[in-house]
């Protein structure tokens, strides 16, 4: 079954602590992104990547890093620099970065 | 600059009735416009899509023509169902990312 996986699907950690989300594909996608979803407001891109060892900053990009060192992996850390990283974590994939994107189940990530 | 405007919600329906949600958007060239649903707990599913101007999208009962003229992509349905209830996304590519609306959730009643 082809798709996109992320985990945990639930994840809580303390303040001032980095943490990292995982995101898998095995649709042989070239692009992969992510999103944060607030309520109220939709979908914010926080970073993308085109191609393996790529990855441009998106609208809110302060506070996380990305990784892209294979096709199929595309982890987002949230660093003790992000003021309010309590969210909806959403990864998507495209064959490239103009098509269609599909989407993983998400992690909602909640600081205590 | 590039941005989607989608209808406010909640949207309250009873089942069989008609549903429109509105979708207009501001963006220069020629942008592809999506509609997303996410059903609680879950990411985002794509229900359907146009690329160009006068192109109708389709899929489950739904549909959205791409208006260049008024910049709209406004999604409908003619009987809508419980299990439509979502959130419901309008979105657009346009050249190098996609930008997507505040979502409007939408609530059916048997």
């Amino acid at each position: 079954d082809g798709g996109i996986t992320q985990s945990p699907k639930y994840l809580f950690r303390k303040e001032g602590q980095n943490v990292t989300l995982s995101c898998e594909q095995n649709l042989n996608h070239d692009a992969m992104y992510w999103y944060r979803q607030d309520p109220g407001q939709g979908l914010r891109l926080i970073y993308y990547s085109q191609i393996v060892n790529d990855f441009q900053k998106g609208d809110i990009a302060e506070g996380y890093s990305v990784s892209r060192e294979k096709k199929e992996s595309f982890p987002l850390t949230v660093t003790s620099a992000q003021k309010n990283p309590t969210a909806f974590y959403l990864c998507a994939s495209s064959i490239m970065v103009a098509e269609t994107q599909y989407f993983g189940p998400g992690t909602r990530l909640t600081v205590l | 600059g590039d941005s989607v405007t989608q209808m406010e919600g909640p949207v309250t329906l009873s089942e069989e009735a008609f549903l429109t949600i509105n979708c207009t958007y501001t963006a220069t060239g020629y942008p592809s416009l999506f509609w997303y649903v996410q059903y609680p707990g879950e990411g985002l599913q794509l229900l359907l899509k146009a690329t160009k101007a006068d192109d109708k999208g389709s899929n489950k009962g739904f549909e959205a023509t791409y208006r260049k003229e008024t910049t709209s992509f406004h999604l409908e349905k003619g009987s809508v169902q419980v299990s439509d209830s979502a959130v419901y996304f309008c979105a657009l590519f346009t050249g190098n990312q996609f930008y997507f609306g505040t979502g409007t959730s939408l609530t059916v009643i048997p």
